[in-house]
Formats: C-alpha cells, structure tokens, sequence
C-alpha cells in the first residue's frame, strides 16, 4: 500500500527566509501524481503545487517549488521569501494514475512565520 | 460554479443520533471524495466515488458509516448512532480523473456530546 511521511510536525522560518518542508513516500508504481496542499488555520485546504512523476523537471509555482527525487521517493517543498500569510499545516499527498487512485495523504508539518 | 460546497458547516449532536452531511462537488468534476480530519492531523480516507459509482470504502470505516452519490452529482455522509469519536472534520473533495489535484470544500465539523 501507498505510504506518505512528513517528519516534521513542525517549523519555524523568520519572514522573507526560505524554508523546505520535507516528504517522502513509498509506492511501487512507476507513474503517479504528488501533491502540497495548505491548510491555513479554520480555513480550507488549497493546492499549492503538483508533480506528475514522468516529468523530470521539478515543478514551480511563484515562491513555491519542488524538489523531486524520484529514487529516492522525495517530494519536499521550498517556500522562498516567506510570508506571514503562509503560516499554515502543509500536507503531502499522492495519487496513482489509475485503478486505486484515491488521494493519500500525509500527516502534516505545521509551519510558523517569525516576524 | 464556485467550487466544493459543504453543507452544514457546523453540526452538533447527541451520542446516539443519527447525522447527514452533503457534498456539492465542482459540477463537471466526475470524483468525489471524502476524508475525516482530526485536530492537528492528515485527512483520513473514508471512501471515493467515480460518477455515482462508490469506488473504495475504507476498512477503518464502521458499518455505521455509508456514503451515497445518486445521481453522480451531489454526495451525502450519513453516520448511524453516533459516538464521541466520531467528533471530527469531514471534508469533501472533487477531481476529475487524471493528474489534477483535488478541490476541498470548507468541511463539516461534527461534534457528538
């Protein structure tokens, strides 16, 4: 079964540094989707970036980029000059490309902005 | 269309009773899943659905627990005779098939006294 792990519950980074939350997870499939979500405290989960595991190019999305380690199954998520509003719990998830391709998810690093 | 809708948001009930939560996905979104949620941890998977079809039921989920999508549009979360762990964050997520992420509506939070 498909496994993901965040082993950090939590981090700090002073506001405009960069941080990198760190993911790894365990599949036997060669194809698959990964996945940041943000969950800003009492609000909604939001993507934040995905990954399709064929693609080599490690993905980006403005302050936020990837860098995926496909052998060594790691998806971890730098955030460059942080800001306060992405203070929130950052969940890492995967997703098969088909049959079992429910989302699994991972149990959360909650991040904290240092002003 | 304006994404994930859940409703009710809040929901309080007495051990025993019976609750049911709806789910209004992104209308041309064809899966919908659910997920429990407890304070400071991971959504839990609880069961998905491909159009009206339920795809995958978790084992940790009780018989208690039964999940509908009639019509492969809209979705409810009906939980039988409820028990204080069941106090959570539902939440519902829609996609289409393929390498898109799921959308998350705002979740229903349940709390059984």
């Amino acid at each position: 079964a498909q496994t993901v792990t965040q082993s950090q519950p939590e981090m700090s980074v002073q506001e405009a540094e960069t941080v990198t939350l760190s993911c790894t997870y365990d599949t036997s499939e060669s194809d698959y989707y990964l996945f940041w979500y943000k969950q800003p405290p009492s609000r909604q989960m939001i993507l934040v970036i995905r990954q399709e595991a064929y693609k080599q190019q490690n993905a980006t999305e403005n302050r936020f980029s990837v860098n995926f380690q496909k052998a060594a199954k790691s998806f971890s998520l730098k955030i460059s000059d942080s800001q306060l509003g992405d203070a929130a719990m950052y969940f890492c998830a995967y997703r098969a490309p088909r049959g079992d391709d429910k989302i699994i998810f991972g149990k959360g690093t909650r991040l904290h902005i240092l002003p | 269309d304006t994404g994930v809708s859940q409703n009710p948001r809040h929901k309080i009930t007495k051990r025993g009773q019976n609750v049911t939560f709806r789910c209004d996905p992104i209308s041309e979104h064809n899966r919908l899943y659910w997920y429990r949620q407890t304070l400071g941890q991971g959504p839990e998977f609880l069961t998905y659905f491909q159009n009206e079809a339920q795809l995958e039921k978790s084992r940790l989920l009780s018989d208690r627990f039964s999940a509908e999508r009639p019509k492969g549009s809209f979705s409810t979360l009906e939980i039988q005779r409820t028990e204080q762990g069941d106090s959570a964050m539902y939440l519902c997520a829609s996609s289409l098939q393929g390498p898109g992420g799921a959308f998350f509506g705002q979740g229903t939070r349940l709390t059984v006294v």
